[in-house]
């Protein structure tokens, strides 16, 4: 149990695009997602965090204008990058947990590449 | 298909002594990563391991990596409770199309 997909796994686009990853909890209710970020042969990154229903807590320094996550539902949360740009080439992971526990379950990641 | 075993899934021991977790993977990775995750917060990177017979230490916590057996170990030296926290090995490879495959977490509780 607790399975978390993320969809796409992989994803090219060209520069000044947006695009929308989406993270979702199979078998769970996930009452908080995280999205983390991943840079080449670097560790995670925390971005934001996400309560269903309300809006995310970003981490300083990612722009929330850029990177806007939406947690509409308890079992789907979007992480879109706006006019995306090369430099926001990298590997996107969400987690989800649900209230009263302190695991987190790991999506598989989204690796995006802008050109 | 790459999986990612980790052992034990839940431990308890007492300040004062050393333990090790083990991480095993079936097939060659590029990169080995530790984390850890206290209660309700986020992942925090421990170690990242690129080859073979890597070893890093920082404080009580000591990681290495062998590739040829497809096993990484977090060794704990004379633990102290503060390192109670759930554990965390992944790994990515070519293999993986770069996509990491986590472990299931070792839950490590210390008591004083």
């Amino acid at each position: 149990g607790a399975v978390v997909s993320q969809h796409p796994s992989r994803v090219i686009c060209k520069s000044g695009t947006s695009v929308k990853i989406e993270c979702r909890s199979l078998d769970f209710q996930a009452t908080t997602m995280f999205w983390y970020r991943q840079f080449p042969k670097q560790s995670l990154m925390l971005m934001a965090t996400s309560n269903e229903g309300s809006k995310a807590t970003y981490e300083q320094g990612v722009e929330k204008d850029k990177f806007l996550i939406n947690h509409a539902s308890l079992t789907l949360s979007t992480l879109t990058v706006t006019s995306a740009h090369p430099e926001d080439s990298s590997f996107y992971i969400c987690s989800a947990s649900w209230t009263g526990t302190d695991t987190q379950y790991f999506g598989p990641g989204t690796r995006l590449t802008v050109l | 298909e790459l999986k990612v075993e980790q052992n034990p899934l839940f431990l308890s021991m007492q300040e004062g002594k050393n333990y090790t977790i083990y991480c095993n993977y079936s097939t060659t990775s590029d990169r080995l990563y530790w984390y850890r995750q206290d209660p309700g917060k986020s992942l925090e990177s421990l170690f990242v391991l690129l080859s073979n017979g890597a070893v890093k230490q920082e404080g009580r916590l000591m990681a290495s990596l062998d590739t040829k057996a497809r096993l990484s170990t977090l060794h704990i030296t004379a633990a102290v409770h503060d390192l109670s926290a759930t554990y965390f090995c992944a790994v990515d490879s070519m293999d993986s199309n770069y996509q990491l495959i986590w472990g299931a977490g070792t839950k490590l509780i210390i008591k004083p």
